[in-house]
């Protein structure tokens, strides 16, 4: 089943924070997180495994909750950079089969 | 190869047609993925090899669409009897789906655009 990401888009303006949600309705063995930039492959940022732990990557982090079955992705003082697309993506704990949501558009405006 | 490489990058072809989609994966992942991507979309999943188990064809839009993978590596996506509906980008991913780390990594797709 697909991960569902919320919001579906969002609008910030540089130095600004924003959360972007993944939740899906099976148990979750990990959690990853990519970035696709318009005309361009996704590229990974960071992958949480089950356990609660938080990663960072920059001034991107991200939770992962397994119990509620969620993960957050945190963005702090945005960048100009930081605009994009943002995809979760969860990794089925028998066979691996990675599935992502639907995207969350990120917009960062000077 | 040093990534996912993936041909021909930008394919044109006419309505009612079979295309042949081409991708060669990261050496020693043994975990290939296709996905689709319409303009402004996600990524739709469409199919799943992992290793010599059966592939997880769950993805697969309608039987027009298949796909093999040889030896393992290189893997062909195959879509006949084109339609409109199938302009979209074609992404592939490898991995190696071990427990310690599963990044995958994408080639740039090939952009099907259906005339």
């Amino acid at each position: 089943q697909q991960p569902v990401q919320s919001p579906q888009a969002v609008i910030l303006r540089e130095g600004e924070d924003a959360v972007i949600n993944c939740s899906s309705s099976k148990a979750l063995y990990s959690v990853h997180w990519y970035r696709q930039k318009h005309g361009e492959a996704p590229v990974f940022l960071m992958i949480l495994l089950k356990g609660g732990e938080q990663k960072g990557h920059d001034k991107i982090s991200a939770s992962f909750n397994e119990k509620k079955q969620q993960s957050s992705l945190y963005l702090t003082a945005s960048q100009l950079s930081y605009s994009g697309t943002y995809f979760c993506g969860t990794e089925d704990d028998n066979t691996g089969k990675l599935i992502f949501g639907q995207g969350t558009t990120l917009q960062v405006k000077p | 190869g040093a990534g996912v490489s993936q041909s021909p990058s930008n394919k044109v072809t006419e309505k009612g047609k079979d295309v042949e989609l081409r991708c060669d994966p990261i050496s020693g992942h043994t975990a290939l993925y296709w996905y689709r991507q319409s303009l402004g979309q996600g990524l739709e999943f469409l199919i799943y090899f992992q290793g010599n188990s059966a592939p997880d064809k769950s993805g697969l839009p309608s039987d027009r669409f298949s796909a093999e993978r040889t030896g393992g590596s290189v893997s062909t996506l195959t879509i006949q009897r084109t339609q409109q509906e199938d302009s979209a980008v074609y992404l592939c991913a490898s991995n190696k789906p071990e427990r310690s780390n599963t990044e995958a990594f994408f080639g740039q797709g090939t952009r099907l655009t259906v005339v």
